[in-house]
C-alpha cells in the first residue's frame, strides 16, 4: 500500500498567517491527491482534488500544488473558521490511503 | 442537493456481525462509485473500501479484507456495509462517501462500538 506521510502533525498559527501543510507519497501518484478539512464532530469536507483543483464553494485562500510524490496545501491568510484538522488522501491506487492529519490550532 | 444518511450503528460484541446502511438522494446513485471511510475515536481517517458504480467491483483496506463486504441496491438508492467477525479495533464512526472529484459528499456518520 502507498504510505502518505503528512507534516507537521500539528501547528499553531495566528489569524492572517500563511500556513503550509505537506504530504509525501511513498511512490509516485501523478496528481491523484485530495485535501480535506475536518472540524470536531463533523464529516470531512473536500477542499482540493487532483492536487490543485479547488472544490466548488471553497474559498480561494486554499490552494494545492505538487505532483508525483510531494504535495502541498497552502492557506494564504488563515481565518478563524480554518482552525481544524486537515488530511491528504491518495486516490491513485487501491487501497486508498490518508495522511495522518495536521491539526491547525490557534496561537 | 446530494444527501447521504448512514444508519445501523450501535454496540456489538466482539465476533458478531453488523450491517450499516447509507441512504442516498439528490443524485443518480447508479452513476457513481461509493466508499466507506471510518474514524476511530480521537484518531485519523481510514479508508475501508469501495464499490463500483454498477456493483461489479469491490476493493477493501487490508484491515477489513475478508471480514467486511460492500454492496449496493440501486432500486433503493442504498449502500451497505456488512461487517463480520467484528473486533474492538473496528470501533469507529463509519462514513459513506460519494466518489466524484475524490469524495465530494459525505454522510454524517454512524458510530459502531465493539465491546463485550
Amino acid at each position: 500500500a502507498i504510505q502518505m506521510t503528512q507534516s507537521p502533525s500539528s501547528l499553531s498559527a495566528s489569524v492572517g498567517d500563511r500556513v503550509t501543510i505537506t504530504c509525501r507519497a511513498s511512490q509516485g501518484i501523478r496528481n491523484d491527491l485530495a485535501w480535506y478539512q475536518q472540524k470536531p464532530g463533523k464529516a470531512p469536507k473536500l477542499l482540493i482534488f487532483a492536487a490543485s483543483s479547488l472544490q466548488s464553494g471553497v474559498p480561494s485562500r486554499f490552494s494545492g500544488s505538487g505532483s508525483g510524490t510531494d504535495f502541498t496545501l497552502t492557506i494564504s491568510s488563515l481565518q478563524s473558521e480554518d482552525f481544524a484538522t486537515y488530511y491528504c488522501l491518495q486516490d491513485s491506487n487501491y487501497p486508498l490511503t490518508f495522511g495522518g492529519g495536521t491539526k491547525v490550532e490557534i496561537k | 442537493q446530494v444527501q447521504l444518511v448512514e444508519s445501523g450503528g450501535g454496540v456489538v460484541q466482539p465476533g458478531r456481525s453488523l450491517r450499516l446502511s447509507c441512504a442516498a438522494s439528490g443524485f443518480t446513485f447508479s452513476n457513481d462509485a461509493m466508499h466507506w471511510v471510518r474514524q476511530a475515536p480521537g484518531k485519523g481517517l481510514e479508508w475501508v473500501g469501495v464499490i463500483s458504480f454498477d456493483g461489479s467491483h469491490n476493493y477493501y483496506g487490508d484491515s477489513v479484507k475478508g471480514r467486511f463486504a460492500i454492496s449496493r441496491d440501486t432500486s433503493r438508492n442504498t449502500l451497505y456495509l456488512e461487517m463480520n467477525s467484528l473486533r474492538p479495533e473496528d470501533t469507529a464512526i463509519y462514513y459513506c462517501a460519494r466518489e466524484f472529484r475524490s469524495f465530494d459528499s459525505w454522510g454524517q456518520g454512524t458510530l459502531v462500538t465493539v465491546s463485550s
